[in-house]
Protein backbone atom coordinates (compact mmCIF):
# COMPACT_ATOMS: atom_id res chain seq x y z
CA UNK A 1 0.00 0.00 0.00
CA UNK A 2 3.18 2.64 -0.53
CA UNK A 3 2.92 5.98 -2.35
CA UNK A 4 3.48 5.54 -5.76
CA UNK A 5 6.84 7.71 -6.76
CA UNK A 6 6.23 10.56 -8.98
CA UNK A 7 8.57 13.33 -10.19
CA UNK A 8 8.61 15.68 -10.12
CA UNK A 9 7.76 16.74 -6.84
CA UNK A 10 7.39 20.33 -8.24
CA UNK A 11 7.75 22.23 -11.02
CA UNK A 12 7.15 25.22 -12.58
CA UNK A 13 6.21 25.91 -16.36
CA UNK A 14 5.65 28.80 -18.68
CA UNK A 15 2.38 29.43 -20.59
CA UNK A 16 3.36 27.35 -24.08
CA UNK A 17 5.72 25.39 -22.34
CA UNK A 18 5.64 21.09 -22.62
CA UNK A 19 5.31 19.56 -19.22
CA UNK A 20 5.76 15.91 -18.74
CA UNK A 21 5.00 14.46 -14.92
CA UNK A 22 5.88 10.32 -14.59
CA UNK A 23 4.73 8.09 -12.33
CA UNK A 24 5.92 4.58 -10.98
CA UNK A 25 3.50 1.56 -10.60
CA UNK A 26 4.27 -0.92 -8.08
CA UNK A 27 3.36 -3.50 -10.51
CA UNK A 28 3.17 -4.70 -14.04
CA UNK A 29 -0.02 -4.93 -16.09
CA UNK A 30 -2.40 -2.59 -14.51
CA UNK A 31 -3.96 0.57 -15.72
CA UNK A 32 -3.22 4.05 -14.42
CA UNK A 33 -5.23 7.00 -13.56
CA UNK A 34 -5.07 10.48 -13.38
CA UNK A 35 -6.34 13.08 -11.03
CA UNK A 36 -6.05 16.87 -10.91
CA UNK A 37 -6.84 18.86 -7.75
CA UNK A 38 -6.72 22.56 -7.31
CA UNK A 39 -6.33 23.72 -3.56
CA UNK A 40 -9.26 23.61 -1.90
CA UNK A 41 -11.64 21.40 -4.14
CA UNK A 42 -12.28 18.15 -4.71
CA UNK A 43 -10.09 15.94 -6.83
CA UNK A 44 -11.16 15.57 -10.71
CA UNK A 45 -10.78 12.65 -12.67
CA UNK A 46 -8.61 13.72 -15.41
CA UNK A 47 -6.94 10.58 -17.86
CA UNK A 48 -8.15 7.38 -17.11
CA UNK A 49 -6.87 3.54 -18.29
CA UNK A 50 -3.95 5.05 -18.86
CA UNK A 51 -4.47 6.98 -22.18
CA UNK A 52 -8.35 8.13 -22.08
CA UNK A 53 -9.30 11.76 -21.49
CA UNK A 54 -11.95 12.20 -19.12
CA UNK A 55 -14.85 14.19 -19.77
CA UNK A 56 -14.59 17.95 -20.63
CA UNK A 57 -10.33 17.88 -20.86
CA UNK A 58 -8.27 20.05 -22.87
CA UNK A 59 -6.78 17.64 -25.96
CA UNK A 60 -3.48 19.38 -24.93
CA UNK A 61 -3.37 16.44 -22.66
CA UNK A 62 -2.26 13.25 -22.98
CA UNK A 63 -1.65 10.25 -21.05
CA UNK A 64 0.52 7.10 -21.62
CA UNK A 65 2.65 4.32 -20.33
CA UNK A 66 3.15 0.77 -20.06
CA UNK A 67 4.81 -1.73 -17.64
CA UNK A 68 5.68 0.06 -14.52
CA UNK A 69 6.65 3.92 -16.15
CA UNK A 70 3.16 6.03 -17.00
CA UNK A 71 3.40 9.65 -17.71
CA UNK A 72 1.13 12.66 -18.09
CA UNK A 73 1.92 15.23 -20.52
CA UNK A 74 1.06 18.89 -21.12
CA UNK A 75 1.26 19.67 -24.80
CA UNK A 76 1.43 23.24 -24.10
CA UNK A 77 0.85 24.83 -20.42
CA UNK A 78 -1.39 27.27 -19.85
CA UNK A 79 -2.51 29.26 -16.75
CA UNK A 80 -5.68 27.11 -16.02
CA UNK A 81 -3.33 24.18 -15.64
CA UNK A 82 -1.88 24.71 -12.67
CA UNK A 83 -2.63 22.54 -9.72
CA UNK A 84 -1.36 19.54 -8.17
CA UNK A 85 -1.64 16.11 -10.47
CA UNK A 86 -1.92 12.27 -8.64
CA UNK A 87 -1.37 9.26 -10.37
CA UNK A 88 -3.10 6.44 -9.19
CA UNK A 89 -3.17 2.55 -10.16
CA UNK A 90 -6.56 0.97 -11.00
CA UNK A 91 -8.33 -1.17 -11.67
CA UNK A 92 -7.94 -3.47 -8.11
CA UNK A 93 -6.93 -3.34 -5.24
CA UNK A 94 -5.17 -1.51 -3.55
CA UNK A 95 -5.97 1.52 -5.80
CA UNK A 96 -2.84 3.30 -4.43
CA UNK A 97 -2.36 7.39 -5.22
CA UNK A 98 1.37 8.71 -6.26
CA UNK A 99 2.74 11.53 -4.21
CA UNK A 100 1.48 13.72 -6.00
CA UNK A 101 3.50 16.92 -8.14
CA UNK A 102 2.80 20.61 -7.58
CA UNK A 103 2.73 22.22 -10.92
CA UNK A 104 2.97 26.17 -10.86
CA UNK A 105 2.76 28.21 -13.39
CA UNK A 106 6.27 30.15 -14.04
CA UNK B 1 -26.01 13.99 -13.13
CA UNK B 2 -24.65 11.73 -10.44
CA UNK B 3 -23.77 14.09 -7.60
CA UNK B 4 -22.12 12.79 -3.58
CA UNK B 5 -23.67 14.47 -0.87
CA UNK B 6 -21.48 13.96 2.14
CA UNK B 7 -22.27 14.42 5.70
CA UNK B 8 -20.77 17.93 7.40
CA UNK B 9 -17.27 18.79 9.55
CA UNK B 10 -16.89 16.71 12.69
CA UNK B 11 -14.69 18.03 15.92
CA UNK B 12 -13.93 14.52 17.85
CA UNK B 13 -12.25 13.88 20.98
CA UNK B 14 -9.21 11.44 20.45
CA UNK B 15 -10.19 7.67 21.19
CA UNK B 16 -13.69 8.28 19.70
CA UNK B 17 -15.14 7.48 16.64
CA UNK B 18 -16.88 8.89 14.33
CA UNK B 19 -19.13 8.01 10.83
CA UNK B 20 -19.34 9.74 8.05
CA UNK B 21 -22.14 9.44 5.37
CA UNK B 22 -22.08 9.97 1.57
CA UNK B 23 -25.25 10.05 -0.10
CA UNK B 24 -25.86 9.61 -3.89
CA UNK B 25 -28.37 11.02 -6.08
CA UNK B 26 -28.97 10.96 -9.69
CA UNK B 27 -28.63 6.91 -9.71
CA UNK B 28 -29.13 3.82 -7.78
CA UNK B 29 -25.78 3.01 -5.16
CA UNK B 30 -25.38 -0.26 -6.32
CA UNK B 31 -24.51 0.67 -9.98
CA UNK B 32 -20.77 1.54 -8.19
CA UNK B 33 -18.81 0.28 -6.22
CA UNK B 34 -18.07 3.59 -3.42
CA UNK B 35 -14.63 4.47 -2.39
CA UNK B 36 -13.00 6.77 0.19
CA UNK B 37 -10.40 8.68 0.13
CA UNK B 38 -7.85 10.56 3.03
CA UNK B 39 -6.05 13.78 2.69
CA UNK B 40 -4.40 15.00 5.37
CA UNK B 41 -3.62 19.10 5.78
CA UNK B 42 -1.00 19.59 2.66
CA UNK B 43 -0.67 16.24 2.00
CA UNK B 44 -1.61 13.80 -0.90
CA UNK B 45 -4.09 11.37 -1.32
CA UNK B 46 -4.78 8.03 0.58
CA UNK B 47 -6.69 5.22 -0.80
CA UNK B 48 -8.74 3.74 2.71
CA UNK B 49 -10.96 1.36 0.70
CA UNK B 50 -14.00 0.40 -1.14
CA UNK B 51 -17.50 -1.14 -0.84
CA UNK B 52 -19.66 -3.03 -3.22
CA UNK B 53 -23.13 -1.65 -2.27
CA UNK B 54 -24.60 -4.58 -3.92
CA UNK B 55 -23.15 -6.98 -1.83
CA UNK B 56 -21.42 -5.11 1.23
CA UNK B 57 -18.20 -6.73 -0.21
CA UNK B 58 -15.38 -4.58 0.94
CA UNK B 59 -11.58 -3.93 0.58
CA UNK B 60 -8.94 -2.07 2.59
CA UNK B 61 -6.18 -0.64 2.19
CA UNK B 62 -3.64 -2.66 4.88
CA UNK B 63 -2.97 0.14 6.99
CA UNK B 64 -6.97 1.34 7.27
CA UNK B 65 -7.91 -2.52 7.97
CA UNK B 66 -7.85 -1.48 12.25
CA UNK B 67 -9.31 1.77 11.77
CA UNK B 68 -11.89 2.49 8.94
CA UNK B 69 -15.52 0.20 8.56
CA UNK B 70 -17.51 0.83 5.16
CA UNK B 71 -21.08 0.21 5.04
CA UNK B 72 -23.69 1.14 2.50
CA UNK B 73 -27.71 1.24 2.73
CA UNK B 74 -29.26 0.74 -0.30
CA UNK B 75 -32.61 1.86 0.55
CA UNK B 76 -31.29 5.26 1.56
CA UNK B 77 -28.74 5.11 -1.50
CA UNK B 78 -26.06 6.13 0.93
CA UNK B 79 -22.46 4.87 1.99
CA UNK B 80 -20.85 5.03 5.46
CA UNK B 81 -17.22 5.54 6.11
CA UNK B 82 -16.53 4.89 10.68
CA UNK B 83 -13.45 5.95 11.71
CA UNK B 84 -12.11 4.24 15.10
CA UNK B 85 -9.69 4.86 18.10
CA UNK B 86 -9.25 7.87 16.62
CA UNK B 87 -5.93 10.33 16.91
CA UNK B 88 -4.24 13.32 15.88
CA UNK B 89 -2.98 11.13 12.95
CA UNK B 90 -6.82 11.17 11.49
CA UNK B 91 -7.19 14.45 11.36
CA UNK B 92 -7.95 14.84 7.54
CA UNK B 93 -10.58 15.71 4.51
CA UNK B 94 -12.07 12.51 3.54
CA UNK B 95 -13.71 12.04 0.13
CA UNK B 96 -15.90 9.53 -1.34
CA UNK B 97 -15.81 8.79 -5.02
CA UNK B 98 -17.49 6.50 -6.83
CA UNK B 99 -15.75 2.93 -8.82
CA UNK B 100 -14.23 4.53 -11.61
CA UNK B 101 -13.46 7.85 -9.36
CA UNK B 102 -15.23 10.09 -11.86
CA UNK B 103 -17.66 11.60 -9.40
CA UNK B 104 -16.20 13.03 -5.71
CA UNK B 105 -18.27 14.40 -2.96
CA UNK B 106 -17.00 17.41 -1.95
CA UNK B 107 -14.90 16.09 1.09
CA UNK B 108 -15.23 16.36 4.94
CA UNK B 109 -13.11 17.71 7.45
CA UNK B 110 -12.36 15.88 10.47
CA UNK B 111 -10.75 16.96 13.33
CA UNK B 112 -9.85 15.28 16.43
CA UNK B 113 -8.56 17.49 18.79
CA UNK B 114 -9.06 17.47 22.87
Amino acid sequence: DNVLPQSPTTMAASPGEKVTITCHASSSGIYMNWHQQKSGTSPKLWIYDTSKLASGVPDRFSGSGSGTSYSLTINTMETEDAATYYCQQCCSTPYTFGAGTKLELK
Amino acid sequence: EVQLQQSGAELVRPGTSVKLSCKVSGDTITAYYMHFVKQRPGQGLEWIGRIDPEDDSTKYAEKFKNKATLTADTSSNTAYLKLSSLTSEDTATYFCTTGTFDYWGQGVMVTVSS
